[in-house]
């Protein structure tokens, strides 16, 4: 399996531009996580899913914030308009269904940059 | 906060000794793991120690929970240079909600 794969790797936007992240998780996995991480605030849960439907979201900072998975192998995360602040390494991970105890498996990230 | 906080933040030691990093929480969880994340790159899996278990061991890793302390460890023994990365603790209570905690980054020295 290629594992999670994450696009772009990186992206260098201006501020008040639209991002579009993207995600495909590992085939059969149930569960999508979209992560941020800043020196700042660390790794931080923005929402995840279970078979496509959200089921937390309450780590969204803002309704500039959305995410979406249309179907089991592809996911996104808009920011729009976005915002220097929102400058950050953006993770998508996924982990298969069977339990509490399953791993994470993590994709290589988005490094985004808002001038 | 569910989450953990790891200490050291920062662990230089050499090549060949033994690395120690702490986790600490402040609510019940069910299970904890710790991953590795070398610079640039997403987090790996290390190992999972469920709530009922106290000690794991998985090659030259080791871990400890207590749970009357809130608090684990993730043992490294004969450290390597390829060992250096940061390292997270990522607690559930019960949810596939993990919450990670702020790292500790090893540097390990050839």
């Amino acid at each position: 399996d290629a594992g999670v794969i994450q696009s772009p790797r990186h992206e260098v936007t201006e501020m008040g531009q639209e991002v579009t992240l993207r995600c495909k998780p590992i085939s059969g996995h149930d569960y999508l996580f979209w992560y941020r991480q800043t020196m700042m605030r660390g790794l931080e849960l923005l929402i995840y899913f279970n078979n496509n439907v959200p089921i937390d979201d309450s780590g969204m900072p803002e309704d500039r914030f959305s995410a979406k998975m249309p179907n089991a192998s592809f996911s996104t995360l808009k920011i729009q308009p976005s915002e220097p602040r929102d400058s950050a390494v953006y993770f998508c991970a996924s982990s298969a269904a069977g339990g509490t105890y399953n791993e994470q498996f993590f994709g290589p990230g988005t490094r985004l940059t808002v001038l | 906060s569910q989450q953990g906080e790891e200490d050291p933040q920062a662990l230089s030691i050499q090549e060949g000794e033994n690395a120690t990093m702490n986790c600490s929480y402040k609510t019940s969880i069910n299970n904890l793991q710790w991953y590795r994340q070398n610079s640039g790159r997403g987090l790996v899996h290390l190992i999972l120690i469920r709530s009922n278990e106290r000690e794991k061991h998985s090659g030259r890793l080791r871990v400890t929970l207590d749970t009357s302390k809130k608090s684990s460890s993730l043992l490294i023994t004969a450290s390597r240079a390829a060992d250096t990365a940061s390292y997270f603790c990522a607690l559930t209570s019960g949810t596939y909600k993990y919450i990670f905690g702020t790292g500790t980054r090893l540097k390990v020295l050839a």
